[in-house]
């Protein structure tokens, strides 16, 4: 079993639509969860931290529910500029660096 | 204020060359950690390095080598290039290692290695 698992899509939604992505993470001992966002040929970009409380940013919302070991993302009122890769990424709980874990991305298709 | 930057941008080699990857961190920083990250897939954890000593490794082969110098900056080093190292190649910085951290990375723009 992965580390990270993540749906490889791709999803292809309208403009205007909401869309959620899951991932799940093997290890319960994780302690923090990110989700990153990656245009094509560019590096990751942080979109944001998952927090044990929910958090939300503008249209986006992430949850983590450690009982089931899932990180969720929400992207509401889609835009074409959402298109996108992202990754569900947490921190190794058994790095004493900052390692961080990724998954292998969820490709995001908004169309007009 | 600057970010991570990486050197080259793009990188063309054949097969049983060696190359070198350079990385400043973010100004501040003293942590750089390497990630590969192959087409259609995550970043990976190559290693990471601190104080110019390699701290921690990932799943790579010795080919993969590394140094930091004392300004924090660092290199990647691959020997005998095969194909399947076609990839890009993700640096990121951090402030210090501290035992257990729960900060995120933030990455340098990568260099995109293409073996022929």
């Amino acid at each position: 079993r992965k580390e990270v698992e993540q749906d490889p899509g791709p999803f292809n939604v309208p403009e205007g639509a909401t869309v959620a992505f899951n991932c799940t993470y093997s290890n319960s001992a994780s302690q923090s969860f990110f989700w990153y966002r990656q245009d094509c040929r560019k590096e990751p970009k942080l979109l944001m931290s998952v927090y044990s409380s929910g958090n939300e940013d503008g249209r986006f919302t992430a949850q983590l529910n450690r009982a089931s070991q899932y990180i969720s993302l929400l992207i509401r009122d889609s835009k074409l500029s959402d298109s996108a890769t992202y990754l569900c990424a947490v921190t190794d709980p058994y790095s004493s660096a900052s390692k961080i874990i990724f998954g292998s991305g969820t490709r995001l298709s908004i169309r007009p | 204020d600057a970010g991570v930057t990486q050197s080259p941008t793009h990188l063309i080699k054949t097969r049983g060359q060696q190359v070198t990857l350079r990385c400043s961190p973010k100004s501040g920083h003293d942590t750089v950690s390497w990630y590969q990250q192959a087409l259609g897939q995550g970043p990976q954890f190559i290693f990471q390095y601190y104080e110019e000593e390699e701290r921690q490794r990932g799943n790579f082969p010795d080919r993969f080598s590394g140094h930091q110098f004392p300004n924090y900056s660092s290199e990647l080093n691959v020997n005998a290039l095969l194909l399947g190292d076609s990839a890009l190649y993700l640096c990121a910085s951090s402030a210090g290692v501290q035992g257990y951290s729960n900060q995120p990375q933030h990455f340098g723009d990568g260099t995109r290695l293409s073996i022929l």
